[in-house]
């Protein structure tokens, strides 16, 4: 079992939809949590950072279970610009990081 | 605000021949981090260095190694290199005085070996 998974997708959305990804983790223990977004080619680049109470940032909102070990985005109102790859980040500790395989996003107009 | 810098953008080699790949983290920053990214594939982990030190290793092959200098650059070298290198190699940096605690990451542009 991969330490972090991810639903590989691709997701095929309309403008204006409501989309959710999930990733869950195997270390228990795991401290720290994020999500990234990965354009073609590009970097990966810090979407949010995942807290235990959840947390939102504009039309997107992060939550975390730590019993059930799975984190959540949701993108709430679409746009063609969020079509990206989403990758679940976790930091099990110290220095390690581990990535998710990455969630492809697509949205037409 | 700097980033993280790496060098060089793209890079054709010949099999066998070795490559090195440079990056330069974001100042104050102490924890440089290598990875590796295949077409299609997620960020496989390969090597960081804390304080110059290195802090962990992944999935890096014995024809790699590594090092952070007194500067906290970093340098990939790649030696025997084969059709499989042929990737994006990204470098990030972290800085583990972060007041919240998280190990957030700063990722460079990327460097794109090509083996030919």
């Amino acid at each position: 079992r991969k330490e972090v998974e991810q639903d590989p997708g691709p997701f095929n959305v309309p403008e204006g939809a409501t989309v959710a990804f999930n990733c869950t983790y195997s270390n228990s223990a795991s401290q720290s949590f994020f999500w990234y977004r990965q354009d073609c080619r590009k970097e990966p680049k810090l979407l949010m950072s995942v807290y235990s109470s959840g947390n939102e940032d504009g039309r997107f909102t992060a939550q975390l279970n730590r019993a059930s070990q799975y984190i959540s985005l949701l993108i709430r109102d679409s746009k063609l610009s969020d079509s990206a790859t989403y990758l679940c980040v976790v930091n099990p500790w110290g220095f390690k990081t581990i990535f998710g395989a990455g969630t492809r996003l697509f949205v037409k107009a | 605000a700097a980033g993280v810098i790496q060098s060089p953008r793209h890079l054709i080699k010949e099999k066998r021949e070795t490559a090195t790949l440079k990056c330069y983290p974001i100042p104050r920053h102490d924890t440089v981090y290598w990875y590796q990214q295949g077409p299609g594939q997620d960020p496989q982990f390969l090597i960081s260095f804390y304080e110059k030190m290195q802090s962990d290793k992944g999935s890096i092959p014995d024809r790699f190694s590594a090092q952070q200098f007194s500067d906290y650059h970093s340098e990939l070298n790649m030696s025997s290199l084969e059709l499989g290198d042929s990737a994006l190699y990204f470098c990030a940096s972290s800085s583990s005085r972060e007041s919240s605690g998280a190990n957030v990451l700063t990722f460079g542009a990327g460097s794109r070996l090509t083996v030919l």
